[in-house]
């Protein structure tokens, strides 16, 4: 199993502001992800970030919204770029190969 | 393409009952499916996968589910529940072919509301 940790954990932040989400993984992983859970849904990937490359976006999510990076093999960052309340929503990072995933504890994001 | 359907999106349940929260999939190629717990403000936390073998698959917590590839569904039993189970229920899809992308697919959700 791997044991991520995501920081912050919460933040209240102002329409059209910036926020950088931070996700540590305590050994080398291959694939990070990133979903979004809405208030009462279920989660959605926004995108899959692979060290050294780009990152997949699933269709809905754009790079100029939600960019991400991946420095390293243990850390990864999704920015919430010219946030809106709609973008209010647990953020969670999650690892793992095809047959599982683990998953950080979120980051709780609301906007004003 | 996978999709995932919990019929139920609350069930309320006395404590000590036995409960079941019902998961239906679609999917053209074969899949594994997984069912993930979420505490009140948590994360995820997996309970039990299925990824080949035998069709019922036990998992933490008391928690089992059984895989019926006729049925489509991967339903999840637990024969007493706690009051400490009360948390949101996600099953969750991926497909089973080497070289696919690890996205999962999930569910709804369903909430087991545990009542004393």
């Amino acid at each position: 199993s791997a044991v991520i940790s995501q920081k912050p954990s919460r933040d209240i932040c102002q329409r059209g502001t910036s926020l950088t989400i931070q996700c540590q993984v305590d050994s080398q992983v291959t694939m990070m992800f990133w979903y979004r859970q809405q208030p009462g849904q279920s989660l959605t990937l926004i995108a899959t970030a692979n060290q050294g490359s780009e990152a997949t976006y699933e269709s809905g999510f754009v790079i100029d919204k939600f960019p991400i990076s991946r420095p390293n093999l243990t850390f990864s960052t999704l920015t919430v770029s010219n946030m809106s309340p709609e973008d209010s929503s647990i953020y969670l990072c999650s690892v793992g190969g095809i047959e599982t995933q683990y998953f950080g504890p979120g980051t709780r994001l609301l906007v004003l | 393409a996978q999709s995932v359907t919990q019929l139920d999106s609350q069930v309320p349940v006395f404590e000590e009952a036995p409960v079941e929260l019902r998961c239906n999939y679609s999917s053209s190629v074969s899949v594994y499916l997984f069912w993930y717990v979420q505490y009140p403000n948590q994360g995820l936390q997996l309970l039990l996968k299925y990824l080949s073998g035998s069709t019922l698959v036990k998992g933490i917590n008391g928690f089992e589910a059984e895989f019926n590839k006729s049925q489509t569904s991967f339903h999840l039993r637990k024969p007493s529940v706690h009051i400490s189970d009360t948390a949101e229920y996600f099953c969750a899809v991926s497909r089973a072919s080497r070289g696919a992308t690890n996205k999962l697919i999930f569910g709804t959700g369903t909430l087991l509301a545990v009542q004393p």
